[in-house]
């Protein structure tokens, strides 16, 4: 099925440990994004990716790294996970004009 | 800095009954708008987008509206069902090819 496929769904993590979360579309979409979503706050923007090889900043880039070595792949490496970060994590991706906005179904993240 | 407010943040209304979800966002030179609605655990979809230059769109039971000098968007829904439970958000895009803005979302409750 075309749409954004996030791994894993669930992770668990101790304090200091590093991992990274996958991301892949199959829809030819130029833009990429990551969100994390905390409880009754909106999403906010992590990173984003207007094309291979490029990256930029979003709302919250602290404790995060991103890399777009691909159009079909977008992984969000989070390094010295802090429980600060425990969330919900979305990638996205679009058109330029953000028509065909996809979610993936998220990754579940707790850091203790 | 673009922000996006939702109101109220939950709604509780017997089934069969028109409601009208709100959304205002403080910057009126967006680029677009989009409504998502996202079920418990689960990722965003896509429900309506409209152009800076529309004033509605409309899909199926659902009716978008978009009011860029005054800041506001409604998400009208008619005949509501249970199964339009979910909550709803609200997105501002402000340029072409970047990042939506998110509002924290309505979390409307259909009962019947």
């Amino acid at each position: 099925n075309a749409g954004v496929t996030q791994t894993p769904k669930f992770r668990i993590l101790k304090i200091g440990q590093s991992m990274t979360l996958q991301c892949a579309q199959d829809m030819n979409h130029n833009y990429m994004y990551w969100y994390r979503q905390d409880p009754g706050m909106g999403l906010k923007l992590i990173y984003y990716s207007v094309g291979a090889g490029i990256t930029d900043k979003g709302e919250v880039p602290n404790g995060y790294n991103v890399s777009r070595s691909t159009t079909e792949d977008f992984p969000l490496r989070l390094e010295l996970a802090a429980p600060s970060q425990t969330s919900v994590y979305f990638c996205a991706s679009s058109s330029r004009d953000n028509y065909g906005y996809t979610f993936g179904s998220g990754t579940r993240l707790t850091v203790v | 800095k673009q922000e996006v407010t939702q109101i109220p943040a939950a709604l509780s209304v017997p089934e069969g009954e028109n409601l009208v979800l709100n959304c205002s966002f403080t910057d009126s030179a967006i680029y677009n708008l989009q409504w998502f609605r996202q079920d418990p655990g689960k990722g965003l979809t896509s429900l309506l987008l409209i152009q800076s230059s529309q004033r509605e769109q409309t899909s199926g039971r659902l009716n978008a509206s978009l009011d860029k000098s005054s800041g506001r968007s409604t998400l009208y829904i008619a005949a509501s069902q249970p199964g339009d439970s979910a909550t709803y958000l609200c997105a501002v895009g402000n340029q072409a090819g970047t990042a939506l803005i998110f509002g924290k979302g309505t979390t409307l409750s259909v009962s019947s």
